[in-house]
């Protein structure tokens, strides 16, 4: 069945440094990627989206590229903050436009 | 737009009583709710899916007489806990799809339950 893997985290960073979460993805079809981001105590929030292959999803200096190649939709941001501390989850949704699959998530901290 | 409630946001139950959670479109006709359950960093798994007016489909390994689920209309699903045990302690998230938008979800902000 269709699924995703990303990086382990805890990713720790300081501030200003440049992040990269990687995301791959097995799935039948053609299916919308997705990123969310989960802050401490609150539910999820759409990050960003690509619903086809070559597609930039972008928001809040996030970018990630839904590269059909090599079934990746890696998340970066070349100067994160301290607010940008959250879990963040890759997700995919099949063509169906069912239920979302998503990866175990990776954990971002950010010093100051 | 796109706001999804849910109520409560936390919950506290002694074993075996049963707990509603409500989940609300508030600006928007949901065709279709999701229920998800997160355990302690981990990611979120789905429980059930309900479209407005039939049964909810459930996922494998999902109880359906444990974990009730109803989307009585095209802005309330709720999801019913019944005697609930300490290992059903965990964040219940719901999302909501619009017909209008092929493929993207809104969430709740989820509900802290926690069984003693």
């Amino acid at each position: 069945g269709d699924s995703v893997t990303q990086m382990e985290g805890p990713v720790t960073l300081s501030e200003e440094a440049f992040l990269t979460i990687n995301c791959t993805y097995t799935a039948t079809g053609y299916p919308s990627l997705f990123w969310y981001v989960q802050y401490p105590g609150e539910g999820l929030q759409l990050l960003l989206k690509a619903t086809k292959a070559d597609d930039k999803g972008s928001n809040k200096g996030f970018e990630a590229t839904y590269r059909k190649e090599t079934t990746s939709f890696h998340l970066e941001k070349g100067s994160v903050q301290v607010s940008d501390s959250a879990v963040y989850f890759c997700a995919l949704s099949d063509s169906w436009g069912t239920a979302l699959i998503f990866g175990k998530g990776t954990t971002l901290s950010v010093s100051s | 737009g796109a706001v999804v409630s849910q109520h409560p946001s936390r919950v506290i139950c002694k074993s075996g009583t049963s707990v509603k959670i409500e989940c609300r479109s508030l600006d928007f006709q949901a065709t279709t709710m999701f229920w998800y359950r997160q355990f302690p960093k981990q990611s979120l798994m789905l429980m059930a899916t309900s479209n407005e007016g039939s049964k909810a489909t459930y996922e494998q390994g999902v109880e359906k007489d444990k974990f009730l689920i109803n989307h009585a209309s095209l802005t309330l699903s709720t999801l019913t806990v019944t005697s609930a045990h300490p290992e059903d302690s965990s964040f219940y998230i719901c999302s909501a799809k619009e017909r209008q938008t092929y493929n993207e979800q809104f969430f709740g902000p989820g509900t802290r339950l926690t069984v003693l």
